[in-house]
């Protein structure tokens, strides 16, 4: 069966600090990859997704970045985190075969202070 | 365009009675649709998905979904809730068919309270 492992689950940064949210998917192939984020109180905003390795669409201009260096593996990152960076980030996957049904994995939480 | 609406942000039951919450979607196309729970401080998890088949769809944990075409319409429903059942819910629809990346349209949540 699938699974999907996102980590960390929490973490605490200074303003300005780097940020590498990393997520990874088992048991499928050439898997669709996103990042989602959810502000406290807010609904889930798209912030990447790939459909393969290499390629990535941002959906919102920030200051965060995401990489797919391997088939199931995905990265957000941020050279300097802002204050507005703070929330749940969700990594997700979905495949065609699965009638495109999106998997979530469990978040990270993330504070800038 | 594609769109869905959750028509309560908040819905309190009584432990044991039923729950429904409510959804409209927009969309052009037969879409998929979708529902979520997501409990304090977790990932969403899928509680069952419409995907042109049958049109009452049961999911897990006790939870059924209808599909009214001619409603636009996919409330989610429970006989009766349970104190495990208070979390966030989400119903989401597919985009279009032609959108290569599968990009879901969520809608904005609804919060279910259940009181002893």
């Amino acid at each position: 069966s699938q699974t999907i492992h996102q980590w960390p689950a929490t973490l605490v940064q200074p303003v300005g600090s780097p940020l590498s949210l990393e997520c990874t998917v088992e048991g499928t192939s050439n898997p669709n990859l996103y990042w989602y984020r959810q502000a406290a109180g807010r609904g889930l905003q798209l912030l990447f997704y790939s459909v393969g390795i290499g390629q990535i669409s941002s959906e919102v201009p920030q200051n965060l970045s995401a990489s797919r260096p391997q088939d199931r593996q995905f990265i957000l990152s941020s050279k300097k985190l802002l204050l507005s960076d703070s929330g749940f980030y969700l990594c997700a996957w979905s495949v065609r075969s699965s009638g495109n049904t999106i998997y979530f994995g469990e978040g990270s939480w993330l504070t800038v202070v | 365009a594609q769109s869905v609406t959750q028509l309560d942000s908040h819905v309190s039951v009584s432990e044991g009675t039923p729950v429904l919450l409510r959804c409209n979607y927009s969309s052009s196309y037969s879409p998929s649709l979708f529902w979520y729970v997501q409990h304090p401080n977790k990932g969403l998890q899928l509680l069952l998905k419409y995907t042109s088949a049958a049109t009452l769809v049961k999911g897990i944990n006790g939870f059924e979904a209808e599909f009214k075409k001619s409603e636009t319409s996919f409330h989610l429903t429970k006989p009766s809730a349970h104190m495990s059942d208070a979390a966030e819910y989400f119903c989401v629809v597919s985009p279009h068919p032609m959108d290569s990346s599968y990009k879901l349209i969520f809608g904005s949540g609804t919060r279910l309270l259940v009181r002893p």
